[in-house]
């Protein structure tokens, strides 16, 4: 069985702060993961994805995310939070021919 | 390119009717898939097709129906409209639907179910 789970449904940092969303999968195929933003009334924008060449990926705007097998995560940081980054954060799964969604997680940053 | 687009952006309809939403790929795309996004569900994948044929479904009734034309473009079919059928309904295309391509994902139809 293949799931997704977005720890904490809300985030509030500082700007300047470190972001830190974080996912844990569960799989029993190789997965492929991703991480999609998505501003309020618009659709999924893509920031980084997973595919098994290079654990750590690096995104857009910044965002960078580390694949840890051992732990099942797939955990999406940016150093330096701008007002700009406010906005739903989404871990995705697929593999298998399922695309499954985290529950997404609200980033919230405060001046 | 231009990005995926989909129309109409925003609809209301009453219980018992019935929705036609439409979904135009990114040129050269041939999947496209559709996901319902609500704030007690998330987002839920409702279905894919590619080349024409329906590949993959998710766990939704028989009242949401989809197709997809030679051209790629896409539509999807909700019958007997229900109050929590109100959603926002998201396509995404990608070249051919394999799990490790990035999905584009247009802006979504808000859907008010009365």
């Amino acid at each position: 069985a293949q799931s997704v789970t977005q720890l904490g449904s809300h985030v509030s940092v500082s700007e300047g702060a470190l972001v830190l969303l974080r996912c844990n999968y569960s799989s029993s195929v190789p997965p492929y993961l991703f991480w999609y933003v998505q501003y309020p009334n618009q659709g999924l924008q893509l920031l980084l994805k997973y595919t098994s060449a290079a654990t750590l990926v690096k995104g857009i705007n910044g965002f960078e995310a580390e694949f840890k097998k051992s732990e099942t995560s797939f955990h999406l940081t940016k150093p330096s939070a701008h007002m700009s980054d406010a906005a739903e954060y989404f871990c995705v799964l697929t593999g298998g021919f399922k695309t499954i969604f985290g529950a997404g997680t609200r980033l919230f940053v405060k001046a | 390119k231009a990005g995926v687009t989909q129309t109409p952006r925003y609809l209301i309809k009453t219980r018992g009717q019935q929705v036609t939403l439409s979904c135009s790929p990114i040129s050269g795309h041939r999947s496209v898939s559709w996901y319902q996004q609500t704030p007690g569900q998330g987002l839920q994948f409702l279905f894919e097709y590619f080349s024409e044929t329906q590949r993959n479904k998710g766990n939704f009734p028989g009242r949401f129906s989809g197709r997809q034309f030679s051209n790629s473009r896409s539509e999807m079919n909700v019958s007997t409209l229900e109050l929590g059928d109100s959603a926002l309904y998201l396509c995404a295309s990608s070249s051919t639907g394999t799990a490790v391509e990035t999905q584009y994902f247009g802006p979504g139809t808000r859907l008010l179910v009365l």
